[in-house]
């Protein structure tokens, strides 16, 4: 069965800490990102990739860091630089070149 | 950079009247225009997309209108069902990849 799929589906966070959301897709794509989802906003990007062992800024990186080190995989890792870290995280994978993206169901962080 | 404007921020309908959804952006080059669909606790699922090379697309009860003189673009729903209730993201790409930006998205309800 293809797709993407993300773990944890539900994370909390403690002060000073760093947590690492898991991307895991199995549809042979190049191209991967990771979008932040708030309230009432459309989807940020924090992080894209379109090789392995290469990645680039989004619109809102300060915070966040990435690495690609497998096609298959794409961790994104909350620092505790993030102040403001409780949100819906969505990743993504596409064929590089062809627009369409396919979502995972989203990981949702909260802070304790 | 490129950013994308979507109205109204929620839309409610009684079960078969049509919906409409409307985004604008602000870069001509934009080319690639796709629409997701996400459900509650879900990751966006593409419901249908367009290229700037025509000006509509129809897939069964979803169409979508583009003017690129206008730089406008809308989502159109026919015959609702209760299902169709979900949060609606326009976008826009000028590389279909990596540049892709979000409106805020579209709460529609479809009343029984």
């Amino acid at each position: 069965d293809g797709g993407i799929t993300q773990s944890p589906k539900y994370l909390f966070r403690k002060e000073g800490q760093n947590v690492t959301l898991s991307c895991e897709q199995n549809l042979n794509h190049d191209a991967m990102y990771w979008y932040r989802q708030d309230p009432g906003q459309g989807l940020r990007l924090i992080y894209y990739s379109q090789i392995v062992n290469d990645f680039q800024k989004g619109d809102i990186a300060e915070g966040y860091s990435v690495s690609r080190e497998k096609k298959e995989s794409f961790p994104l890792t909350v620092t505790s630089a993030q102040k403001n870290p409780t949100a819906f995280y969505l990743c993504a994978s596409s064929i590089v070149g062809q627009g369409i993206q396919y979502f995972g169901a989203g990981t949702r962080l909260s802070v304790l | 950079g490129e950013n994308v404007e979507q109205h109204p921020s929620t839309l409610s309908v009684q079960e078969g009247d049509s919906a409409v959804i409307k985004c604008t952006y602000s870069d001509s080059a934009s080319n690639y225009f796709p629409w997701y669909k996400q459900e509650l606790g879900k990751g966006p699922q593409l419901i249908i997309d367009i290229r700037s090379n025509v000006g509509e697309k129809k897939d069964q009860r979803i169409a979508v209108t583009l003017n690129k003189t206008a730089k406008h673009f809308s989502l159109h729903i026919t015959e609702t069902q209760p299902e169709d209730s979900a949060v609606y993201f326009c976008a826009a790409s000028i590389n279909n990849n990596n540049d892709m930006r979000f409106g805020a998205g579209t709460r529609l309800t479809v009343k029984p």
